[in-house]
């Protein structure tokens, strides 16, 4: 059983402050990473997606991945209190044959609560 | 630009009850299709995913079934809702890595 586990939370922070969200995933040969935030009662919306080791920048916000260590993280710069909502960690799925089956797998997310 | 329809928003069926819901993608051809479900406090659980008309893999054991009959449309159906089913059941689109998601329908079996 392929898994993608997240901090459940809650993480509060500072308005303007950095938060720092964490994810590890099991299997070796993920290739795609993906973050998503909930909003309370809405449906997840893409933010990131990342392929390659390293750092991807957009905005305020930073997401790593280190394959070695099975990680990925996503950082907020500058949080602000519209920031709130449960972040999901998303890991594309792989056959046994090593190609990719199209599926994602989903942590249970982390809330997030970023206070004026 | 790709749109993501479901309907409908909200869902107050009694146990027992047949369920239909509906997706439909506009601005794409041949996406892969997905549903889920979210429990109340837990995580997203693939129930369905589709890579072509009629074509379906099912996730889990349940009483509930998904079919696509056209190219962009993908419906979830159950014919006796359960307690258990209660959720917010969420579409998805993949071109084929990413996926976005639909507004999703909540569902409430009493």
């Amino acid at each position: 059983q392929k898994e993608v586990e997240q901090n459940s939370g809650p993480l509060s922070v500072p308005e303007g402050a950095i938060a720092s969200l964490n994810c590890t995933y099991s299997d070796r040969g993920s290739q795609s990473f993906f973050w998503y935030r909930q909003y309370s009662g809405k449906s997840p919306e893409l933010i990131m997606f990342i392929y390659s080791n390293g750092d991807k920048e957009d905005g305020r916000f930073t997401a790593q991945l280190n394959k070695a260590s099975q990680y990925v993280s996503l950082l907020i710069r500058d949080s602000q209190p519209s920031d709130s909502a449960t972040y999901l960690c998303a890991v594309d799925a792989r056959s046994p044959s090593g190609g990719s089956n199209y599926k994602l797998t989903f942590g249970k997310g982390t809330l997030l609560t970023v206070n004026p | 630009s790709q749109t993501i329809h479901q309907w409908p928003a909200t869902l107050v069926q009694p146990v027992g009850s047949p369920l239909s819901l509906e997706c439909t993608v506009e601005g794409t051809s041949n996406p892969n299709l997905y549903w889920y479900r979210q429990a109340a406090g837990r995580g997203l659980q693939l129930l369905f995913y589709s890579v072509g008309i009629g074509q379906i893999s099912s996730e889990v054991p349940q009483n509930l079934s998904a079919s696509r009959p056209q190219d962009r449309q993908f419906i979830l159906s159950s014919k006796k809702l359960l307690l258990s089913d209660s959720g917010f059941y969420l579409c998805a689109w993949s071109p084929r890595g990413e996926q976005f998601f639909g507004p999703g329908t909540r569902l409430t079996v009493l």
